[in-house]
């Protein structure tokens, strides 16, 4: 079971690009890398996966090194609506996830 | 594309007393199914997950169980309700694979024992 780790909190401005970072050293050869966000009171929501290398799409870009031991959710030009909880989830036994404690991300006007 | 109905959206319930929280899958066959559970500022906690009907594990022991009658419904019970069963119920469903996305959430049930 691959375990993630990343940063309890972090604070940004409006405007700045904001980089998460999860660490997951034991992930597995068919692992996938999933990032969620998460408002109070609200289910997470899919931000983006990846298996490699880089992926973007419309709202967030995920770097993944060659090891895959880490991965990086980067956000472009955050705004205040991005203030949330994210999660790193990493792709164990195909019928049970579990979820990190998460990130705290905190954008300040 | 899968969508979870979960309800009610908040509960307030005495200790003692019983639980019942449903919760149905619509846009998917035989999914694999998830209660999670949140307490105030933490994480997710897995407590039971299925793989289909009348198939469940359970993660943590505790005083709660779930059920599966039917492929697409999911329901987590209580026969009594402790002061530490608080907290944000969130049921999810996937297809079994990590590929395509993952999880799906229901908008997740508020209950709070008192």
């Amino acid at each position: 079971l691959a375990k993630t780790t990343q940063p309890i909190s972090m604070d940004s401005y409006e405007g700045q690009e904001v980089n998460i970072t999860c660490s997951h050293n034991n992930i597995a050869t068919n692992d996938y890398i999933t990032w969620y966000q998460q408002f109070p009171s609200q289910g997470p929501r899919f931000i983006i996966q990846g298996y490699k290398t880089k992926v973007t799409n419309e709202v967030a870009s995920l770097f993944i090194p060659a090891d895959r031991k880490s991965s990086t959710l980067s956000l472009p030009r955050v705004s205040l609506s991005d203030t949330a909880v994210y999660y790193c989830l990493v792709g164990g036994n195909f019928n049970k996830f579990y979820f990190g404690s998460g990130t705290k991300l905190n954008v300040k006007p | 594309s899968q969508t979870i109905h979960q309800w009610p959206a908040t509960l307030v319930q005495p200790v003692g007393s019983p639980l019942s929280l449903e919760c149905t899958v619509e846009g998917t066959s035989n999914p694999n199914l998830y209660w999670y559970r949140q307490a105030a500022g933490r994480g997710l906690q897995l407590l039971f997950y299925s793989v289909g009907i009348g198939q469940i594990s359970s993660e943590v022991p505790q005083n709660l169980s779930a059920s599966r009658p039917q492929d697409r419904q999911f329901i987590l019970s209580s026969k009594k309700l402790l002061l530490s069963d608080s907290g944000f119920y969130l049921c999810a469903c996937s297809t079994g694979h990590l590929t395509n996305y993952g999880y799906t959430f229901g908008s997740g049930t508020r209950l709070t024992v008192v």
